[in-house]
C-alpha cells in the first residue's frame, strides 16, 4: 500500500511570497494533520482535519491556512513568506482520532 | 500546555553495546504516548504506542517502556542500522483531535 504522499519534495520561495504544499493521505484515512520541523527540532503541530472539517490548530499565525478536499487529501497554505518559515513540512494521516499517526516523508521548503 | 523532555540530546554506541533513551513528559490526561524514528531527509516512522504505566512494547532490539512521568526506548545489542533520531511524543486529553506534541529528539549513532 502507498503510505502518505507530498508535493513537491523541495520548494525555494523568496520573502513575501506565497506557497501550497499537497497531501495525499493513506487509502481508507480520513484525519490528515500538518506538522513544521525546523532543523535539529522535533515536529511542531499546525492544523488537524477529519472528514474535511478542522478539528484542531496550533500556535501558528493567520498566514498559514489549511484545507481537506472530499477525497481527503490537503493542501497547506502559507502566505506573506518569511526567512522563518524555512522548515520540512510534514503531513500525517491517521483513519481516526485514537489511531497512530503515519508520515510522509515531507516537503523541504527555503524562504531567501 | 504538555511538554516532552528528550535525553540525551546525541547519543553515540559502539555495536552491541546496549543503552536507554529516556522521554520525560508533563500531560493533562495521557491517551498516548508514542515513538517514532526518523532518518535523515525522511518523515517520522511509528514505532510503538503506549497507553497505561507499566505496559511494555517490543520490537526487535527495541523495547519501550511507561510510567507516569516518563518513557524509556532500550535498544539492545544495537547495530548500524539502528542509526537514527528518535522521537518521543505525547497525546493529552486537553487537545482536540490526535494533536500530538513532540519532544527534541535523541541522535543516536552506532559505530561498527
Amino acid at each position: 500500500d502507498a503510505g502518505v504522499t507530498q508535493s513537491p519534495t523541495h520548494l525555494i520561495k523568496t520573502r513575501g511570497q506565497h506557497v501550497t504544499l499537497r497531501c495525499s493521505p493513506i487509502s481508507g484515512h480520513k484525519s490528515v494533520s500538518w506538522y513544521q520541523q525546523v532543523l535539529g527540532q522535533g515536529p511542531q503541530f499546525i492544523f488537524q482535519y477529519y472528514e474535511k472539517e478542522e478539528r484542531g490548530r496550533g500556535n501558528f499565525p493567520d498566514r498559514f491556512s489549511a484545507r481537506q478536499f472530499p477525497n481527503y487529501s490537503s493542501e497547506l497554505n502559507v502566505n506573506a513568506l518569511l526567512l522563518g518559515d524555512s522548515a520540512l513540512y510534514l503531513c500525517a494521516s491517521s483513519l481516526d482520532r485514537n489511531s497512530p499517526l503515519h508520515f510522509g516523508n515531507g516537503t523541504r521548503l527555503t524562504v531567501t | 500546555e504538555d511538554q516532552v523532555t528528550q535525553s540525551p540530546e546525541a547519543l553515540r554506541l559502539q555495536e552491541g553495546e546496549s543503552s536507554s533513551l529516556n522521554c520525560s513528559y508533563t500531560v493533562s490526561g495521557l491517551r498516548g504516548l508514542f515513538w517514532y524514528r526518523q532518518d535523515p531527509g525522511k518523515g517520522p516512522e511509528f514505532l510503538f504506542t503506549l497507553y497505561s504505566a507499566g505496559e511494555e512494547k517490543e520490537k526487535e532490539r527495541l523495547k519501550a517502556t511507561l510510567t507516569k512521568k516518563e518513557s524509556f526506548l532500550h535498544i539492545t545489542a544495537p547495530k548500524p542500522e539502528d542509526s537514527a533520531t528518535y522521537l518521543c511524543a505525547v497525546q493529552g486529553s486537553g487537545n482536540a483531535g490526535n494533536m500530538l506534541t513532540f519532544g527534541g529528539g535523541t541522535r543516536l549513532m552506532v559505530k561498527p
